[in-house]
């Protein structure tokens, strides 16, 4: 069975500087696809950034990028800029490819951005 | 008005009760599911459906049951609540393509007394 283990339940950074949350995953697959979703206190989840597994780029959208080490199954993301509507939790997920839509998800990651 | 659409947003119940959450949806897509939040344990799998004829358990099935009235509405009912299923309840829709993208719904919180 495949998991995702986030390691740090809550942390804080202050506007305009740059925080990193880890995440790893445990899986014997080469196909899959890992994502970090944002949970605002609205609650609703939304997509930041996805990567495939097969691609060895790493993953960038706007002022979020991941850093994608397949070998050592690390797939942390870094908000660079931060600003207060980044305050969220910050959840891990990975997918099999060959299982469309049965994510794991992480434990989370509260992210706390202070003026 | 939200592609995927929870019903209700936010209930109080009592043990024993039966209770139901509804998801309809106007993405087109095929794949939907529900998924399960609770504090420390990130999002886990319930139930979910490829298509109205094809309903599969999750990680966490039981004491739950779903229906798939059609393509666009999904529901998860309780048949006897208890209180260790309170938490927030999420809808999710998929095209089931290569973006492997999970669309969500805005959330179901329950609490059961």
């Amino acid at each position: 069975a495949q998991t995702v283990t986030q390691s740090q339940p809550e942390m804080s950074v202050q506007e305009a500087e740059t925080v990193t949350l880890s995440c790893t995953y445990d899986t014997s697959e080469n196909n899959y696809y890992l994502f970090w979703y944002k949970q605002p206190p609205s609650r609703q989840m939304i997509l930041v950034i996805r990567q495939e597994a097969y691609k060895q780029q790493n993953a960038t959208e706007n002022r979020f990028s991941v850093n994608f080490q397949k070998a050592a199954k690390s797939f942390s993301l870094k908000i660079s800029d931060s600003q207060l509507g980044d305050t969220a939790m910050y959840f891990c997920a990975f997918i099999l490819t060959d299982s469309w839509g049965k994510f794991q998800f992480g434990a989370g990651t509260q992210v706390v951005v202070t003026p | 008005d939200a592609d995927v659409t929870q019903t209700p947003r936010n209930r109080i119940t009592k043990t024993g009760k039966r209770i139901m959450l509804e998801c309809s949806q106007t993405k087109g897509h095929d794949r939907m599911y529900w998924y399960r939040q609770d504090p420390g344990l990130g999002l886990r799998l319930i139930y979910y459906s490829f298509d109205v004829k094809d309903i599969n358990k999750g990680e966490i099935s039981d004491g739950y049951s779903v229906s798939r009235q059609a393509q666009a509405k999904f529901s998860l009912s309780l048949e006897s609540a208890i209180p260790n299923q309170t938490a927030l309840y999420f809808c999710a829709t998929s095209d089931g393509l290569a973006s492997g993208e999970l669309f969500f719904g805005e959330g179901s919180r329950l609490t059961v007394l």
